[in-house]
């Protein structure tokens, strides 16, 4: 069984500070770890991904996130936000062997100040 | 290249009423997932298939909900009859057969049931 868990539902930010988010998994397999970015009334983009290669994973639009086993996390992060940046972020996990489909955190909604 | 579409973006329907929900994945992604939202809880896988055939039905929550795949190219799913708890948004993703580690997504169907 996989599980995620996104600590804190909501994050604010001033523009051009530290972005961190933080995932941590359950996954009794080696885990494939996922970013997604939701913007409003849009999809879900990829953001980033570790899938067992290196475990510093960097993304699109300066975001980056270290997959560390020792403490089963995947925190997201960015040296400075932007406005842009605003929209809410969900962490999930999958594997290679037996289930494909996603799990799911319950999400966090990235609020950026000027 | 064209992305997951999804269709109707919006639907709202009284209880007991039916509707269904149409998803065309990218072209030549023998991989498709339905996954849903309800209001405020984490996304939640629904089912997944490969080609016409249902691969892991796993998350489907009970016998109102039906999904086809026929010719394994678009998917529908139908919710008959729909209760108030069925409301949220359902997102449809894909995914070619050789990379089940990158799943693109589509914006969602939105569904209010009242």
């Amino acid at each position: 069984a996989q599980s995620v868990t996104q600590l804190g539902s909501h994050v604010s930010v001033s523009e051009g500070a530290l972005v961190l988010l933080r995932c941590n998994y359950s996954s009794s397999v080696p885990p494939y770890l996922f970013w997604y970015v939701q913007y409003p009334n849009q999809g879900l983009q990829l953001l980033l991904k570790y899938t067992s290669a290196a475990t510093l994973v960097k993304g699109i639009n300066g975001f980056e996130a270290e997959f560390k086993k020792s403490e089963t996390s995947f925190h997201l992060t960015k040296p400075s936000a932007h406005m842009s940046d605003a929209a809410e972020y969900f962490c999930a996990v999958s594997s290679n062997t037996g289930r494909r489909a996603l799990t799911f955190g319950s999400g966090t909604r990235l609020q950026v100040q000027p | 290249e064209a992305g997951v579409t999804q269709f109707p973006s919006h639907s709202v329907i009284e209880k007991g009423q039916t509707v269904t929900l149409r998803c065309d994945p990218i072209s030549g992604h023998d991989n498709l997932y339905w996954y849903r939202r309800v209001m405020g809880k984490e996304i939640k896988f629904l089912l997944h298939f490969v080609k016409e055939s249902k691969q892991d039905e796993s998350g489907m929550p009970n016998n109102r909900f039906l999904a086809e795949r026929t010719g394994g190219t678009y998917s529908t799913l139908k919710v008959q009859p729909a209760e108030l708890e069925d409301s949220g948004v359902y997102f449809c993703a894909s995914s070619q057969v050789s990379r089940v580690d990158e799943q693109y997504f589509g914006p969602g169907t939105r569904l209010t049931v009242t």
